[in-house]
């Protein structure tokens, strides 16, 4: 069965950076690009970045530049998103998808990971 | 950047009645870059339309889509109780922007 199995909710202090996890099964990473995108609570969507897993390329939006680092393990088959220096307002459910390539919709989506920050 | 803005905010309608979402760009949009998304309470989006018109693999043929350069319709010909959810347009034409949202929920 085709799906993206994230990791669970986690907690983390401001300051802290949090790594969340997406892995992949019933095909291998390298055949779809990966996307996270995060939603607030009670908020729309909001696309953070992407990875390219067959050679490594990253694109990340404006907002999180310095802050959101995407890898990738393909001895694994899954794909990681690490953010940095969090704020309160990083507190939100983020998303792996999957794309055939860089511009194309996201036609597979993970469960969802909650990270909440909060000291 | 892209932007797109959804209407109406929200839609109350009873099932078995037609509805009607509107995406706007900002600027134009290459049609086969324009995605619809369906979200229910405590769940991942689901994929619905992809390049504007075609249906995602799945997808009942109650939904559709149409439109072009900036100006985008998702329509649901007849809506059904698990039709009631928040619709998100989604451009992929440059970098990456989704609207905010349209709630559809009984009247």
């Amino acid at each position: 069965q085709v799906q993206l199995i994230q990791s669970g909710a986690d907690v983390k202090k401001p300051g802290a950076s949090v790594k969340v996890s997406c892995k992949v099964s019933g095909y291998t990473l390298p055949e779809f690009c990966i996307h996270w995108v995060r939603q607030a609570p009670g908020k729309g969507l909001q696309w953070m970045g992407g990875f390219d897993p067959e050679n490594g390329e990253t694109i990340y939006a404006q907002n999180f530049q310095g802050r959101v680092t995407m890898t990738g393990d393909t001895s694994t088959d899954t794909a990681y998103m690490t953010l940095s220096s969090l704020r309160s307002d990083d507190t939100a459910i983020y998303f792996c998808a999957r794309s055939q390539g860089w511009n194309s919709w996201m036609s597979l989506w993970g469960q969802g990971t909650l990270v909440t920050v909060s000291s | 950047e892209i932007v797109l803005t959804q209407s109406p905010g929200t839609l109350s309608l009873s099932p078995g009645e037609r509805a009607t979402l509107s995406c706007r760009a900002s600027q134009s949009v290459t049609s086969t870059y324009l995605a619809w998304y369906q979200q229910k309470p405590g769940q991942a989006p689901r994929l619905l339309i992809y390049a504007a018109s075609n249906r995602a693999t799945g997808i009942p043929d109650r939904f559709s889509g149409s439109g072009s350069g900036t100006d985008f319709t998702l329509t649901i010909s007849r809506l059904e109780p698990e039709d009631f959810a928040v619709y998100y347009c989604q451009q992929y034409d440059s970098s990456f922007t989704f609207g905010p949202g349209t709630k559809v929920d009984i009247k």
